[in-house]
């Protein structure tokens, strides 16, 4: 069955660290990868995406996130967290529809 | 500005009622989507289409229908809304699976 998991729930850093937010993928087929971020009150933005290419991809707002097929992963970093960061983050994969399966969600806290 | 707009940010309604949920974009894309989105739940898509007049069930179509008379809106109805109903709604767009979804700010349902 296709399946995205993020792993945790919740993460807290403090402003200036690095951040990674994992995602795992089960899909039968080459996989299209997204992030998306939400920020309180508001609807989902795309952060990055993967369908080809160059296995590390740059986003907005200073992300990136990498794809390994080996591991069925594509893990989002960020070298310096900022405040406004704070937002929950949805990993999504599709394919060969337009149909996307989003997993449960990532709620990053940042403390100053 | 490219955009998905859905017509209520916040909705109060009563148990019984038929509710509507308007949502437009005027990107021209030809895929358009609902979803609901939950607490640890993640987003579950409902309904969904590839052209007007046309609908696809998505995983949790029950208790919903939609409506798609023209490309740019694509319409969600809660026949007789429940308050297992209550829930943000989050309706999105797509040109292709490669693209990724644009997303609207949403519209938080309480039925009572």
């Amino acid at each position: 069955a296709q399946s995205v998991t993020q792993p945790d729930i919740h993460i807290t850093v403090s402003e200036g660290a690095s951040l990674e937010l994992r995602c795992n993928y089960s899909y039968g087929a080459t996989p299209y990868l997204f992030w998306y971020v939400q920020s309180p009150g508001q609807g989902l933005q795309l952060l990055l995406k993967y369908f080809s290419g160059d296995t590390l991809v740059q986003g907005i707002k200073g992300f990136e996130a990498e794809f390994k097929r080996s591991q069925s992963s594509f893990n989002l970093r960020k070298p310096s967290v900022h405040w406004s960061d704070a937002a929950e983050y949805f990993c999504a994969v599709g394919g060969n529809t337009d149909k996307l399966i989003f997993g449960t969600g990532t709620r990053l806290q940042v403390f100053p | 500005d490219v955009k998905v707009t859905q017509s209520s940010r916040y909705l109060v309604k009563r148990t019984g009622e038929k509710v509507f949920l308007e949502c437009v974009q005027d990107m021209d894309h030809e895929n358009m989507f609902w979803y609901r989105q939950d607490p640890g739940l993640g987003l579950r898509l409902i309904y969904f289409s590839y052209d007007v007049k046309m609908k696809e069930k998505g995983d949790i179509p029950e208790g919903y229908s939609v409506s798609r008379e023209k490309k740019e809106r694509f319409s969600l109805i809660l026949e007789s809304a429940s308050t297992n109903q209550t829930s943000m709604y989050l309706c999105a767009s797509s040109s292709g699976q490669s693209n990724g979804y644009t997303f609207g700010s949403g519209t938080r349902l309480t039925v009572v």
